[in-house]
């Protein structure tokens, strides 16, 4: 069946340092794929999406390239801020299927 | 635009107990999904209803269940509630069915957080 997997935090950075958060799926056919963010007492939200193969998908400052070769969609962002603690979640949605599959979830906290 | 809301966002009940949350969805959204987030799983899929029909659900026992009104707004319903069902319940609505081409966000609810004692 559909999965998605993510790797384990958390994960702890200094402000201004690269952060890469892996995320690989199994699906059949074509997914379209996503990061959904979760703030501290708050619910998900969209961080970034990409619905075709080679799609980057980028939104303030993280990206997340569509790679069906490796069936794979790593976060990305060059120099994170302590804005960006957060429980970070990689997605995916099968036109043809009828839910989402979310992976664990990558808590991430940045410290000045 | 309002947002999805979600009540109650915290309660504790004890084993045996049945508990029941609400959701309602941003304006004009037919599609409200259900989803149990745990630290050890993340979120997992509990069941979708769009236009009052369930379309999908989730491995989870039959003690789970849902439903959907005409104004779209949803409810889910847990029976004979175990310590195992402690986790943040969070809704997302969408204007198309999960799965369609063009349903490319889900919009969340800040949940409902229940304690099992």
């Amino acid at each position: 069946g559909d999965s998605v997997t993510q790797m384990e935090g958390p994960v702890t950075l200094s402000e201004e340092a690269f952060l890469t958060i892996n995320c690989t799926y199994t699906a059949t056919g074509y997914p379209s794929l996503f990061w959904y963010v979760q703030y501290p007492g708050e619910g998900l939200q969209l961080l970034l999406k990409a619905t075709k193969a080679d799609d980057k998908g980028s939104n303030k400052g993280f990206e997340a390239t569509y790679r069906k070769e490796t069936t794979s969609f790593h976060l990305e962002k060059g120099s994170v801020q302590v804005s960006d603690s957060a429980v970070y979640f990689c997605a995916l949605s099968r036109n043809t299927g009828n839910q989402f599959y979310f992976g664990t979830g990558t808590s991430l906290t940045v410290i000045p | 635009k309002a947002g999805v809301t979600q009540t109650p966002r915290y309660l504790i009940k004890t084993r045996g107990q049945q508990v029941t949350l609400s959701c309602s969805p941003i304006s004009g959204h037919r599609s409200v999904s259900w989803y149990q987030q745990t630290p050890g799983q993340g979120l997992q899929f509990l069941f979708e209803y769009f236009s009052e029909t369930q379309r999908n659900k989730g491995n989870f026992p039959g003690r789970f269940s849902g439903r959907q009104f005409s104004n779209s707004r949803s409810e889910m319903n847990v029976s004979t509630l175990e310590l195992g069902d402690s986790a943040l319940y969070l809704c997302a609505s969408s204007p198309q069915p999960l799965g369609q081409a063009n349903t490319g966000e889900l919009f969340f609810g800040e949940g409902s957080r229940l304690t099992v004692l």
